[in-house]
């Protein structure tokens, strides 16, 4: 069983530059969220993905904005971005239909530094 | 809405010595519990959870966690620790959800960090 994989592992950008981070769910998974970790604190929900389209948000601006494809992998896209958008960005995925849909199970992350 | 508290930042313990990393959570609606380990430079990995039915719950590793609906609290024990468990410790809850729903968002706690001294 293939666990959660995500692309690149580091990335440096610069302020207002744009940047696409990639996710593959977990074998059988179909539901896709993705959480921002900031230095030394928990992780903050973004978004959740299911039947490619967003269905549930927390509390981030329209300028974070993802997609889920038909194989459910997905993408988290930042636009403008801000100095305060360096973080470990986290991917997790879950079943909707197999038992255990309760729980999420995380991939590595990608740590973004915004200069 | 939910909320967790995790009431220690830091954890000093000695290797072979026992430790309880305390977490406390507020909602409205009924919930599902998780703990999560973070080592370093790494992602979350799932140490165990509470759905429903027995409160003391098992996990990976030799730990623990006791859900006290009353006290609103999911402690996290180990009887004894050693030097590999020194990472981060998360606790999580969610909303009891349906399938699809986006009631199954996490929200976690700040974190504990447990060090394991020799």
């Amino acid at each position: 069983e293939t666990g959660v994989t995500q692309s690149p592992t580091h990335l440096i950008k610069t302020r207002g530059q744009q940047v696409t981070l990639r996710c593959s769910s977990q074998s059988g998974h179909n539901t896709v969220s993705w959480y921002q970790q900031a230095l030394g604190q928990g992780p903050q929900f973004i978004f959740q993905y299911y039947r490619e389209e967003e269905n549930g948000r927390g509390n981030f601006p329209p300028r974070f904005s993802g997609l889920q494809f038909p194989n459910y992998s997905s993408e988290l896209n930042v636009n403008a971005l801000e100095l305060d958008d360096s973080a470990l960005y986290l991917c997790a995925s879950r079943s909707s239909v197999l038992q255990g849909a309760e729980t999420q199970y995380f991939g590595p992350g990608t740590r973004l530094l915004v200069l | 809405a939910q909320s967790v508290t995790q009431l220690d930042s830091q954890v000093p313990v000695f290797e072979e010595a026992p430790v309880e990393l305390r977490c406390n959570y507020s909602s409205s609606v009924s919930v599902y519990l998780f703990w999560y380990v973070q080592y370093p430079n790494q992602g979350l990995q799932l140490l165990l959870k509470y759905l429903s039915g027995s409160t003391l719950v098992k996990g990976i590793n030799g730990f623990e966690a006791e859900f006290n609906k009353s006290q609103t609290s999911f402690h996290l024990r180990k009887p004894s620790v050693h030097i590999s468990d020194t990472a981060e410790y998360f606790c999580a809850v969610s909303g009891r959800m349906n399938y699809g729903g986006s009631q199954g968002n996490l929200i976690f706690g700040k974190g504990t960090k447990l060090s394991v001294k020799p």
